[in-house]
């Protein structure tokens, strides 16, 4: 059973537009929510993260959103930049599992000159 | 610091053999996660330890995986009578986990590829 669903597997974005990832998870047990990035042969790399009783967290070019309500989060990357081209994992944890993370499928970023 | 270590990258076995892969975390963190992630989907939870105590293995695949850190530092995984279905990566993540909330961020190592053939 998927809790967290990424129902984009891939995007293809301009250089310098805004690349908009979007994540929807079903447990409303999950109060912690995070991004990570993996370029292959690597593993993921930790991007940016959000607290459920936040609705916004902002580092540098790289924007969270969440929406409890709507049990959505978004990523935003402005500007969008060919070294941002990656599979994107969204993953949520809850304490009552140890924060071990949830994650969904991935979406594959591909940003173009 | 050297990040998370995974020995080995790769690894092909004969179905019915047993392997084992392991896993070095960035020093001095206590928790030790292991995940799994097959071809299209994502990273898949399977077990984690504070320092050496193994808090939660109820998501192990089967009985066939085990997982052991016996002095808190690095850890092993360990699959018996693989299978095909078991070829995936597997990856290991490891945490300062002093406080062992949500802020603990997880580190990822470049995972072990497994190949049953």
């Amino acid at each position: 059973d998927q809790q967290v669903k990424q129902n984009s597997p891939s995007l293809s974005v301009q250089e310098g537009r805004i690349s908009i990832l979007n994540c929807d998870y079903t447990n409303s047990m999950f109060d912690y929510f995070l991004w990570y990035k993996k370029y292959p042969a690597e593993g993921p790399t930790f991007l940016i993260s959000i607290s459920s009783i936040k609705d916004k967290n902002e580092d540098g070019r790289f924007t969270v959103f969440l929406n409890k309500s709507a049990k959505h989060l978004s990523l935003h990357i402005v500007p969008s930049q060919p070294g941002d081209s990656a599979v994107y994992f969204c993953a949520a944890s809850a304490r009552n599992s140890g924060y071990a993370l949830n994650f969904g499928k991935g979406t594959s970023l591909l940003v173009t000159p | 610091d050297t990040g998370v270590s995974q020995n080995p990258r790769h690894k092909i076995t004969k179905r019915g053999q047993n392997v084992t892969f392991r896993c070095d975390p960035i020093s001095e963190h206590n928790r030790l996660y292991w995940y799994r992630q097959t071809l299209g989907q994502g990273p898949e939870f399977l077990t984690y330890f504070q320092n050496e105590a193994q808090l939660e293995k109820s998501r192990l695949l089967s009985d066939r995986f085990s997982a052991e850190r016996p002095k808190g530092s690095f850890s092993t995984l360990e699959i018996q009578r693989t299978e095909q279905g078991d070829s995936a990566m597997y990856l290991c993540a490891s945490s300062l986990g002093l406080s062992g909330g949500p802020t603990d961020t997880q580190y990822f190592g470049p995972g072990t590829r497994l190949t049953v053939l």
